[in-house]
């Protein structure tokens, strides 16, 4: 089975620190995914990521970064961590190809900025 | 920006009766996936229909794709308390690169024992 791992469930940062999440996939997949979550809005993309060292924005990038330094390990920055960035964060990953496959999802991780 | 939106954004059934839910998109896609969550958990991938299918069926779900209204229902029959979830559509465009997916808002599904 494909595991996709957050490395926490709950975080609790105070407003102005750097904030680090992981994300671990054993399947190989060539593309990687960052996902905030939060009600009314659905999922709303980060940042993915589609091979090592290779990043795109997604929709709502702002007050993030990334960082793919080997290919089963992608990282979500909050450079300052802000109020506004209290929420659910989904890791996501897939094997790549035609889009023809589905993506796989870690457990997530809700992170409250004090 | 939001591509897919769920049609209705709740729905609250008996154990038993069939669940329909709705997704409208605004371009064109590769295909077309349906997701649930459970509460405060990751998502899981329950099917993927292509462009160029119509329908598409797996043990008790059942979607439709109509690419001429931009738009996808999934069907669950005989719906079970335990199908209680939140449920997503997600597209994948064309041009975009990496297999993006954009997701909907969703839609909770409560089943009532």
């Amino acid at each position: 089975d494909v595991k996709v791992t957050q490395s926490s469930r709950y975080l609790v940062k105070r407003t102005g620190e750097k904030v680090f999440l992981e994300c671990v996939q054993d399947m190989d997949h060539e593309n990687m995914f960052w996902y905030r979550q939060d009600p009314g809005l659905g999922l709303r993309l980060i940042y993915f990521s589609y091979d090592v060292k290779m990043k795109e924005k997604g929709d709502i990038p702002e007050g993030y970064s990334v960082s793919r330094e080997k290919k089963e390990r992608f990282s979500l920055i909050l450079e300052s961590a802000s109020t506004n960035q209290t929420s659910m964060y989904l890791c996501a990953s897939s094997f790549g190809g035609d889009g023809t496959t589905e993506a796989f999802f870690g457990q997530g991780t809700r992170l409250t900025v004090v | 920006s939001q591509q897919g939106e769920e049609d209705p954004q709740a729905l609250s059934i008996q154990e038993g009766e069939n669940a329909t839910m709705n997704c409208s998109y605004k371009t064109s896609i590769n295909n077309l996936q349906w997701y649930r969550q459970n509460s405060g958990r990751g998502l899981v991938h329950l099917i993927l229909i292509r462009s160029n299918e119509r329908e598409k069926h797996s043990g008790r779900l059942r979607v439709t794709l109509d690419t001429s209204k931009k738009s996808s229902s999934l069907l669950i029959t005989a719906a079970r308390a335990a199908d209680t979830a939140s449920y997503f559509c997600a597209t994948d465009a064309p041009e975009s690169s990496g297999d993006k997916l954009t997701f909907g808002t969703g839609t909770r599904l409560a089943v009532r024992p």
